[in-house]
């Protein structure tokens, strides 16, 4: 089964710009591995960020943008804000539809 | 607006069958390319995938889960469901439904195994 592989954690300052990426270990990212993005905050179920590579939903802050960067998927925040910390998964698809999730990336903003 | 709701024991006991319903409204089980998927979270870990069901297409399940595992659908109660046998106290966890084609999720239910 392919491995999806994400930063443990990343911190950024409050109003700054952070880069989270999700890897894959059958070769480079594309938009037909579907990647999604979710944001969990302790004791809450998961929310979808992002969607197929980039789309986002009505609740999505208008902050958060997903694309494709250097292989892989990559989940941009751009103006941090306090609310952001949380830990952020992604989750890519395969033959089959069988999706596998990254190990989700910790992120502080501080 | 898609909503999914799980809903099931919070406690079984060892070597039992865990048994859980996603109830889903704002979309129909049974129209729509969509992956009906379980999902589980261990305490203070990552999220594990453990299988869909897709209404013409069938069922897939996580290899490491694949022999204890059954996703069914009740198109009738517009409902999928997942049943788990032969629990352990490593089945602890939370489990959540989730629609594909825009990832909606369920709040998810807190499972015990534990006699």
């Amino acid at each position: 089964q392919a491995v999806v592989t994400q930063e443990p954690s990343l911190t950024v300052s409050p109003g700054g710009t952070v880069t989270l990426t999700c890897d894959s270990s059958t070769g480079p990212v594309t938009s037909g591995h579907w990647p999604y993005w979710f944001q969990q905050k302790p004791g809450q179920a998961p929310k979808t960020l992002i969607y197929d590579t980039r789309n986002k939903h009505s609740w999505t802050p208008a902050r958060f943008s997903g694309s494709l960067l250097g292989g892989k998927a990559a989940l941009t925040l751009s103006g941090a804000q306090p609310d952001d910390e949380a830990d952020y998964y992604c989750s890519l698809s395969y033959t089959g539809n069988r999706g596998v999730f990254g190990g989700g990336t910790r992120l502080t903003v501080l | 607006q898609v909503h999914l709701q799980e809903s099931g024991p919070g406690l079984v006991k060892p070597s039992q069958t865990l048994s859980l319903t996603c109830t889903v409204s704002g979309s129909s089980i049974s129209s729509g390319n969509y992956y009906w998927t379980w999902v589980r979270q261990h305490p203070g870990k990552g999220l594990e995938y453990i299988g869909y069901i897709h209404y013409s297409e069938g069922t897939y399940y996580n290899p490491s889960l694949e022999s204890r595992v059954t996703i069914s659908i009740d198109t009738s109660k517009n409902q999928f469901s997942l049943i788990l046998s032969s629990v352990t106290a490593a089945d602890t966890a939370v489990y959540y439904c989730v629609r594909s084609h825009g990832g909606y999720w369920g709040q998810g239910t807190l499972v015990t195994v534990s006699s």
